[in-house]
């Protein structure tokens, strides 16, 4: 019973391409996130939804739109992919925003 | 700007040695997350301080909140080859975000 759950795990891609990693969450959380790890192991946010509802969106490229359908799934999209978007990406959950997260498996993403 | 510095950014040790790892910032939190991260897998949950003075052990880790939940400490005794592992420090404030650190770096070699 995977409590955070992502797919996929790897995606290796072109420059320019358009893609998808999906989430989601069996633990019943109000809060969803979107973080990137880079290669120095830097975990940064991205995106919050609470109750489908966007509560953070920091500094990130327009490129990245995040979609959430139910509160159990946090998806977020990528166009025109870059070199620079090459980390892994992780998804999380909360049961309060800004409280203990549950992290899925993080998706490997390359960009060549 | 990082509101969170961790020190050190990497050790390695001796099976057996003791370790401190630190968590400053010059911001009052609400409370303080400790987070573990395996290679190849996401960071999990290993204690959350809330009081400012506040202590936790859990096993062989003791954890402490500074008096003004400002900074808190990692205390590893005796460390294990399992303990092994990126670790992370992660501050939460009224604003809904967890702002993290860069991360330890521990080795621990038999």
């Amino acid at each position: 019973d995977t409590a955070v759950s992502q797919t996929p795990k790897y995606l290796v891609t072109q420059m320019g391409n358009d893609k998808s990693i999906k989430c989601e969450q069996n633990l019943g959380h109000d809060t969803m996130y979107w973080y990137k790890q880079d290669s120095k192991k830097f975990l940064k946010i991205m995106f919050s939804y609470n109750n489908k509802e966007l509560i953070i969106n920091e500094t990130v490229p327009n490129r990245f739109s995040p979609k959430s359908p139910d509160k159990a799934h946090l998806n977020l999209h990528i166009n025109s992919l870059e070199l620079g978007d090459s980390a892994v990406y992780f998804c999380a959950s909360s049961q309060i925003a800004g409280e203990t997260q549950y992290f899925g498996p993080g998706t490997r993403l390359l960009v060549l | 700007t990082q509101l969170l510095e961790q020190s050190p950014q990497f050790l390695s040790i001796q099976e057996g040695e003791n370790l401190t790892v630190y968590c400053n910032s010059s911001s009052v939190f609400s409370s303080l997350q400790w987070y573990r991260q395996e290679p190849g897998e996401g960071p999990v949950l290993l204690v959350t301080v809330v009081t400012g003075g506040e202590v936790k052990k859990l096993k062989r880790l003791t954890f402490q909140f500074g008096d003004a939940r400002k900074d808190s400490s990692l205390h590893i005794t005796a460390a294990q080859p399992g303990d092994t592992g990126l670790y992370l420090c992660a501050g939460a404030r009224s604003n809904y975000k967890l702002t993290f650190g860069k991360g330890t770096l521990l080795t621990v070699n038999p």
